[in-house]
């Protein structure tokens, strides 16, 4: 398989605990995305990287997110002291910077975070 | 701010034709892309078209963009069951680095 892979799939957590996800991107992309996407809406725009850089960072990343991609492949996400309101799916998507591709983002299929 | 506008709701008959209708923001946008997201899935790209074009058709999926009106559509041709999904428009304004915007999606029901 080599599409994103996301784990775990599904996480329930009591509010205040700390949460992490996993993003294994298309192996050769350089380029990796967290999205966030609550129920009724489009992904939102979290953060980005290019190769192990951390280039990009959305104001709704408040400083209990933290992502990493400490060698330019995989990715985590950790969440710290959990709220109601991060409840939502987590998607991670990867893309291929450069040549002739339009750079369009291939997703995983999410990581579902329920805080309770 | 940056904010890519759908109709939330569309519901045909199988057979019938399908437009779903998208207003984007951002005129420097370089692709504008068409992706359709199916229960407990992630989002699988459908089609994008690059800005210097009208009209893309790719088998049962035409796109039609405006960019005068920054007006994208996606037209699905005999619709059919499996087609049943959300489908989001997304822009990549050069204004917001490689930050893409998603639409709130469209959620099209097929009904038999």
């Amino acid at each position: 398989d080599t599409g994103v892979s996301q784990n775990p799939r599904h996480k329930i957590t009591k509010r205040g605990q700390n949460v992490t996800f996993r993003c294994d991107p298309i192996s050769e992309h350089n380029r990796l995305y967290w999205y966030r996407q609550t129920l009724g809406q489009g992904p939102e725009f979290l953060t980005y990287f290019q190769n192990e850089a951390q280039l990009e960072k959305s104001r709704l990343l408040s400083d209990r997110f933290s992502a990493e991609r400490p060698k330019g492949s995989f990715s985590t996400l950790e969440i710290q002291r959990t709220e109601q309101g991060d409840s939502a799916m987590y998607l991670c998507a990867s893309s291929l910077l450069g040549g002739a591709n339009t750079g369009e983002l291939f997703f995983g299929e999410g990581s579902r975070l329920t805080v309770l | 701010g940056e904010d890519v506008e759908q109709s939330l709701f569309l519901s045909v008959r199988e057979g019938d034709s399908s437009v779903i209708n998208c207003t984007y923001t951002d005129s420097s946008s370089t692709y504008l892309y068409w992706y359709k997201q199916e229960p407990g899935a992630g989002l699988q790209l459908l089609t994008y078209i690059f800005s210097n074009m009208d009209m893309k058709q790719d088998q049962r999926l035409t796109v039609l963009l405006n960019k005068k009106d920054k007006h994208l559509s996606l037209r699905i041709a005999d619709t059919q069951t499996g087609d049943s999904a959300i489908y989001f428009c997304a822009e990549r304004p050069k204004n917001y680095g490689q930050n893409f915007v998603f639409g709130p999606g469209t959620r099209l029901s097929v009904l038999p």
